[in-house]
């Protein structure tokens, strides 16, 4: 199976811009999870959705949003970019989602920064 | 929820024994995880404490008294060398996994 995989892999914006993520789960799963990676914070949970419903939502402001599509294709917007956005975004899916204990399989990442 | 590890990064020398720290804060039943994100590879599961496998020569068991979940290998080899990510979630309901800040592990050779 072809693993997660999220685009573009790096991403240049300016502050006050708006940006989109993209990522695809692996064929079947169900659940897709973002974070957001830091050096100062670690990860950090933005939003899991299952069955292109929002299920858990982390401690982020508005200006983060985002979708799953039918195929289970997900999306994450952050509006208005601060200079604090600058980060690696990372996307997960799982078969399941968050309730059972099941693996999540992680993509890359989308290395974001913000000038 | 609240998972720390105490240490951002851990120096052993090849063949010495490792115990990267993990503690949690969590009222109910938790399940722990162990992550590692290798020199340009993607973040992957390393173990989960409900298997209670032995991965790569790691092992790690759950304290529930002390609410520890640390890390050991009795043999560091140059191959270790990464990030390492401890995880919690509750086994009950919809919750997303929760991560302590990581521990860089560098094993000198």
């Amino acid at each position: 199976k072809a693993g997660v995989t999220q685009t573009p892999r790096y991403l240049i914006k300016t502050r006050g811009q708006q940006v989109t993520l993209s990522c695809s789960p692996i064929s079947g799963h169900r659940s897709v999870s973002w974070y957001q990676q830091t050096p100062g914070q670690g990860l950090q949970f933005l939003f899991e959705y299952f069955s292109e419903t929002q299920r858990n939502k982390g401690n982020f402001p508005g200006r983060f949003s985002g979708r799953q599509f039918s195929n289970s294709r997900s999306e994450m917007n952050v509006s208005t970019l601060e200079l604090g956005d600058s980060a690696l975004y990372l996307c997960a899916s799982s078969s399941q989602g968050t309730g059972g204990s099941n693996e999540q399989f992680f993509g890359p990442g989308t290395r974001l920064t913000v000038l | 929820q609240r998972v720390t590890q105490p240490e951002k990064l851990l120096s052993v020398f090849k063949g010495a024994p490792v115990e990267l720290k993990c503690n949690y804060s969590y009222s109910g039943s938790p399940e722990l995880f162990w992550y590692v994100q290798y020199s340009r590879q993607r973040l992957q599961l390393l173990l989960r404490h409900i298997s209670r496998e032995s991965i790569k020569g790691f092992t790690a068991d759950l304290n529930k008294g002390e609410t520890s979940f640390h890390l050991k290998k009795p043999f560091a080899q140059e191959e270790d060398s990464a990030m390492y990510y401890c995880a919690l979630k509750s086994n009950s309901g919809n919750t997303p996994l929760v991560f302590g800040k990581g521990t860089r592990l560098s094993v000198i050779a």
